[in-house]
């Protein structure tokens, strides 16, 4: 148990299917971040959360739509996804405040778009 | 801006042996945090070893420590006594202080896949 968790574990889903990622994390942290990790291919940050407000959007298609109603929550709304959207996602929390210390991290949710 | 450098995609080694992946960083703020992350298939990234760039010694977690060479940029990880458990996905990363700002982001390497033989 990493205190990030992320569910579901994997998930399967047409291109014109309607699907959350959910991330919860009860380790007091108050920033929360969406990961893309693609076979081969670096880590790519998505979205960046901090005190419940966007405060990163790395270029990422309007087709994922992320959510964070408190600090301890974050979903990643998918819609219309493209084959080349399977993927692992990842989603880690850590303090925004400064500090040395690095992020948890959820097991990731594997998504595959058929 | 900061980058993390990789330069070993793969690497082999026996069980019970030694190995040291490799790991260079980039930064211009003097206070920053290096991180090694370990992923296995299952794709879950765990957290492994954190070494700060004012720590005047090596940091060791059990089997793993870390090669902290602060005038040639480099943080490797040893490990030692390879297990067959260790074949996974080891991510290098970095957070510095941006610049005095609060948010100083992670970053990561492109990874190195260690694969340990029997």
């Amino acid at each position: 148990e990493t205190g990030v968790t992320q569910t579901p574990r994997h998930l399967v889903m047409g291109m014109t299917n309607k699907k959350s990622l959910k991330c919860e994390q009860h380790l007091g942290h108050n920033a929360m971040y969406w990961y893309k990790q693609s076979a081969k291919k670096p880590l790519e940050l998505m979205f960046v959360y901090n005190f419940k407000e966007q405060t990163e959007n790395n270029s990422v298609p309007s087709r994922f739509s992320p959510e964070c109603p408190n600090s301890s929550h974050l979903f990643l709304h998918l819609h219309t996804l493209q084959p080349e959207d399977s993927a692992l996602y990842l989603c880690a929390s850590s303090q925004v405040e400064w500090t040395l210390y690095g992020y948890t991290f959820g097991s990731g949710t594997r998504l595959t778009v058929v | 801006a900061q980058k993390i450098t990789q330069t070993q995609p793969g690497m082999f080694v026996q069980e019970k042996e030694a190995v040291t992946l490799d790991c260079t960083y980039d930064t211009s703020d003097p206070s920053y945090g290096l991180f090694w992350y370990k992923q296995p298939s299952s794709g879950e990234m765990i957290f492994l070893i954190y070494q700060g760039s004012y720590d005047q010694q090596n940091a060791t977690e059990g089997r793993y420590s870390l090669n902290f060479q602060k005038a040639r940029k480099s943080a490797n990880l040893v490990i030692s006594a390879s297990q067959l458990g260790d074949s996974a996905m080891y991510f290098c990363a970095m957070r510095a202080n941006a610049g005095g700002t609060s948010y100083g982001k992670l970053t990561f390497g492109q990874g190195t896949i260690l694969t340990v033989h029997p």
